[in-house]
Parts: C-alpha cells; sequence; structure tokens
C-alpha cells in the first residue's frame, strides 16, 4: 500500500542552525501539507501546497518557515534559524485532492521527523 | 469547521467492541466527520469518514446521528494494537474551505488484555 515517508526520522539541531526536513507524498497525490506537534501537545497545522505554491498557511509558519517540492517526488519543510521552542514532531501528509468531497480529500500522514533543538 | 466534544480517555477490554462518542453539535450540512488515530507519537492514521450515514470499512465502522449532532466510532474487536488517541474531526469539504485539519485532544484509548 502506498505511503507518505519521510527522513529522517530524528534530527538533533543547534539553536540558530538551519534544517530541511523531506517527505515523498503518495506518487499520485497533489496536495501536501506540514503539521508539528509539540510533545504533549495537540497536532497542528503548518501549511498547505498545491500547485507549486502555498495554499493556506497557520500563523505559525512565519518567515523563518518555507516549503518547497524541488522535485517531482520530494516535498520539503526548511525552519532558516531554529529556536529551541520548534522542538517537535514534524509530520508531512498528502491527500489526491480537493473539493471532491470524501476519500480523495482524505489526507494521509507520514511517520513523522523527530527535531529536537539544543 | 465545527468544534467537536470527546472524553479524554476510556478503557476496553481487548476481543470487545469499542466504542467511542463524539459530539458536534454545530456541525453544518457540508461538514464531513473524519477519525483518524495516533499510535504512540507516529504519524495520524486515517480511520474513516462520513457525511451522514452509516460507513463501515476495514478497521471501524461510524455510526452517526440522524440529526448528525454526534457520532460514534465503533472498533468491533478491540486489539492491544488499537490502544492510541483518536481524533474526531469535522471537516468542511470543498475548495473554497480550505484543506487543513484541526485536531483537538481527542481520546485516549487503552485497550487492556
Amino acid at each position: 500500500e502506498p505511503e507518505v515517508t519521510q527522513t529522517p526520522s530524528h534530527q538533533v539541531t543547534q539553536m540558530g542552525q538551519e534544517v530541511i526536513l523531506r517527505c515523498v507524498p503518495i506518487s499520485n497525490h497533489l496536495y501536501f501539507y506540514w503539521y508539528r506537534q509539540i510533545l504533549g501537545q495537540k497536532v497542528e497545522f503548518l501549511v498547505s501546497f498545491y500547485n507549486n505554491e502555498i495554499s493556506e498557511k497557520s500563523e505559525i509558519f512565519d518567515d523563518q518557515f518555507s516549503v518547497e517540492r524541488p522535485d517531482g517526488s520530494n516535498f520539503t519543510l526548511k525552519i532558516r534559524s531554529t529556536k529551541l521552542e520548534d522542538s517537535a514532531m514534524y509530520f508531512c501528509a498528502s491527500s489526491t485532492r480537493i473539493g471532491l468531497a470524501g476519500l480523495q480529500e482524505t489526507q494521509y500522514f507520514g511517520p513523522g521527523t523527530r527535531l529536537l533543538v539544543l | 469547521d465545527a468544534k467537536t466534544t470527546q472524553p479524554p480517555s476510556m478503557d476496553c477490554a481487548e476481543g470487545r467492541a469499542a466504542n467511542l462518542p463524539c459530539n458536534h453539535s454545530t456541525i453544518s450540512g457540508n461538514e464531513y466527520v473524519y477519525w483518524y488515530r495516533q499510535i504512540h507519537s507516529q504519524g495520524p492514521q486515517y480511520i474513516i469518514h462520513g457525511l451522514k450515514n452509516n460507513e463501515t470499512n476495514e478497521m471501524a465502522s461510524l455510526i452517526i446521528t440522524e440529526d448528525r449532532k454526534s457520532s460514534t466510532l465503533i472498533l468491533p474487536h478491540a486489539t492491544l494494537r488499537d490502544t492510541a488517541v483518536y481524533y474526531c474531526i469535522v471537516r468542511v469539504s470543498g475548495k473554497a474551505a480550505g484543506n487543513k485539519l484541526t485536531f483537538g485532544g481527542g481520546t485516549r484509548v487503552l485497550v487492556k488484555p
């Protein structure tokens, strides 16, 4: 069964460093998302991406964050200058489409990248 | 998207059915009910979704009341591997609605032997 994959599974970085989290969405999916979950807290939406542009972003997704689809398979989240409070699990998700109700809008999540900022 | 209310936790005996309630009294006509679960900090896993009819798949059944103000996720024969946090999410369908999922606190389900 196709699945979303993410690399690395764990990342430790120093405060102020740049990190890039990578995701390979399900191959025929067109909509891509990043969520994060700080330890012990809720899963929070960061950004959605379609047709090579951001379609929606949350207040968390400030200028320190950027997303890119550099080729036909990868979807990346970059944090330019990490802060201690960026420590969290980061989940990538993808869906086939929106605007057509039901299963095709369902988002499928990857296993996550655990980011620890020291 | 409408707000949902779920009990914070519940226990279930292995092999028995687990019935997970969700209230969504402000749901509107074009909002779907989605269920996801998260096993110990893994990525959320899609379970099932529905609009107004009851739905069943290989994982679970979803019962939505006639007025759509509440729903119940049923795991027919709970196993230890079903121990997870279960999220009920109400979401508008359609392009104009945006497509983010808003997660609440969910119900922490512990399946006991």
